[in-house]
C-alpha cells in the first residue's frame, strides 16, 4: 500500500518566516495531495489540497508544490503568525483511501 | 451548515469492556470514514462506509468495527479494550466515497478514548 513520509516531525520558526513541510509519497497512482491543520481540541481541517495534474497551487500565505516525478510535496506557509502554530498533517490519496503521514508540530514564535 | 458531529467527546473505560463511537456526518454527505489517531503514529484508516456499506478496510483486528445507518450516521465498536486502543478516534464524511480530489473529508473533533 501508500506509505507517505513527513518531515520535520517538529518545526519552530520566528514570527514573520516562513516555514516549509516535506512529504513523500510511495506509490506514483496517488492523485491528489491534501494537507491539513490540527488545532488543539479539534479535528484536522483541510487548508489547501493539490492534484496530480498542478504543480503548485497558492492560497494567500499558503502555498503546496508537488514533484511528481520525485513523489514529493510541500507546504509552504510564508509571514508566519503565532495562529499558525498547530500539527499539519500530509495526505496522499490513492482508490478510495487517505494515507496521512505523522504530522508535523510548528510552532511559531512571536 | 452543521460540521461533523461525535460523540462523546471523551470517554474512560477499562480493559476488557466495549466501546460505541457515534459520529453523524455533514447533512448530504454519504461517506463516513473512520481513523485512530496516536502520537507518532499520525492517523490510521480504520473504514470506510458507504450507503450503509462497508467500502474498504485498514488494516486492525476484527475488535474493530463499524456499521452506517440509512440517514448516514455511523458508528464505531471497540471490542475486549486494551490499553493501546487509547486514543483519539476521528470521524471524517465526505460526499461520496473514493480517495479523488472531489471527496474532500471533512474530520470531527473526535472521540478521546482511554482505556485504564
Amino acid at each position: 500500500g501508500e506509505n507517505v513520509e513527513q518531515h520535520p516531525s517538529t518545526l519552530s520558526v520566528q514570527e514573520g518566516d516562513s516555514a516549509v513541510i516535506k512529504c513523500t509519497y510511495s506509490d506514483s497512482a496517488s492523485n491528489y495531495f491534501p494537507w491539513y491543520k490540527q488545532e488543539l481540541g479539534k479535528g484536522p481541517q483541510l487548508i489547501i489540497d493539490i492534484r496530480s495534474n498542478v504543480g503548485e497551487k497558492k492560497d494567500q500565505r499558503i502555498a503546496v508544490t508537488l514533484n511528481k516525478t520525485a513523489k514529493h510535496f510541500s507546504l509552504h506557509i510564508t509571514e508566519t503568525q503565532p495562529e499558525d502554530s498547530a500539527v499539519y498533517f500530509c495526505a496522499a490519496s490513492f482508490g478510495n483511501q487517505f494515507y496521512f503521514g505523522t504530522g508535523t508540530s510548528l510552532t511559531v514564535i512571536p | 451548515k452543521a460540521g461533523v458531529t461525535q460523540t462523546p467527546r471523551y470517554l474512560i473505560k477499562t480493559r476488557g469492556q466495549q466501546v460505541t463511537l457515534s459520529c453523524s456526518p455533514i447533512s448530504g454527505h454519504r461517506s463516513v470514514s473512520w481513523y485512530q489517531q496516536t502520537p507518532g503514529q499520525g492517523l490510521q484508516f480504520l473504514f470506510e462506509y458507504f450507503s450503509e456499506t462497508q467500502r474498504n478496510k485498514g488494516n486492525f483486528p476484527g475488535r474493530f468495527s463499524g456499521r452506517q445507518f440509512s440517514n448516514s450516521r455511523s458508528e464505531m465498536n471497540v471490542s475486549t479494550l486494551e490499553l493501546g486502543d487509547s486514543a483519539l478516534y476521528l470521524c471524517a464524511s465526505s460526499i461520496g466515497t473514493g480517495g479523488s480530489g472531489a471527496n474532500v473529508l471533512t474530520f470531527g473533533a473526535g472521540s478521546r478514548l482511554t482505556v485504564l
